[in-house]
């Protein structure tokens, strides 16, 4: 079965700093995998998604993420935090026959001035 | 471009009432997503129709239904509500079939159980 664990419930990072979500997945074949934003009181969006083409993949504003098979993960970046990013993010595997979309825990990131 | 558009936006319901949450997807997206996002449990899948057909469902109830409409617009019906049922329902719609197709979500339904 497909899962994906979220290290951090929690994130917390200063205006202009690097962010880092961890995500590692679980899977028996290769996987798609894809990172959603829910800012409060919103609904999901997303930022980026890995589709087995390039291991490097570039989102919406600013956001990166590198998938990782010998390690199993899809770790989110961004070089430089800003206030707007604060918000909760999913790590998220597509179900093997497509449709259901398998949620991570969610990281909740927080940016300080 | 439209996207996808749930009505209405807040509901309040008692126990044992029974409810539906509406759903419109995208314009060209054939496939609709139901996901519920309850505090503490995270977001899980709920059910997918695509083509008016029901292609998944995951670990809720029976009293957890729904269709879609000819248009592709979607219905979530729940009956018998309990108080854990209180969640935000997520609609979301996709071009098809694909694992790879992205799904784009609704702002959603917060439903309050009393």
């Amino acid at each position: 079965a497909q899962s994906v664990t979220q290290l951090d419930s929690h994130v917390s990072v200063s205006e202009g700093t690097p962010v880092l979500l961890r995500c590692n997945y679980s899977s028996s074949y290769s996987p798609s995998l894809f990172w959603y934003v829910q800012h409060p009181n919103k609904g999901l969006q997303l930022l980026l998604k890995y589709t087995s083409a390039a291991t490097l993949v570039k989102g919406i504003n600013g956001f990166e993420a590198e998938f990782k098979k010998s390690e199993t993960s899809f770790h989110l970046t961004k070089p430089s935090a800003h206030m707007s990013d604060a918000a909760e993010y999913f790590c998220v595997v597509s179900d093997r026959q497509g449709g259901k979309l398998i949620f991570g825990q969610g990281t909740e990131l927080s940016v300080k001035p | 471009e439209a996207g996808v558009t749930q009505s209405p936006t807040h509901l309040i319901k008692t126990r044992g009432q029974q409810v539906t949450l509406r759903c419109s997807p995208i314009s060209g997206h054939t496939s609709v997503y139901w996901y519920q996002q309850a505090l503490g449990l995270g977001l899980q899948f709920l059910l997918w129709y695509d083509e008016g057909e029901e292609r998944n469902r995951g670990n809720f109830p029976p009293r957890f239904s729904g269709r879609q409409f000819p248009n592709y617009s979607s219905e979530l019906n729940v009956n018998a509500l309990e108080l854990e049922d209180s969640a935000l329902y997520l609609c979301a719609s996709s071009l098809g079939l694909s694992r790879d197709h992205e799904q784009f979500f609704g702002p959603g339904t917060r439903l309050t159980v009393l």
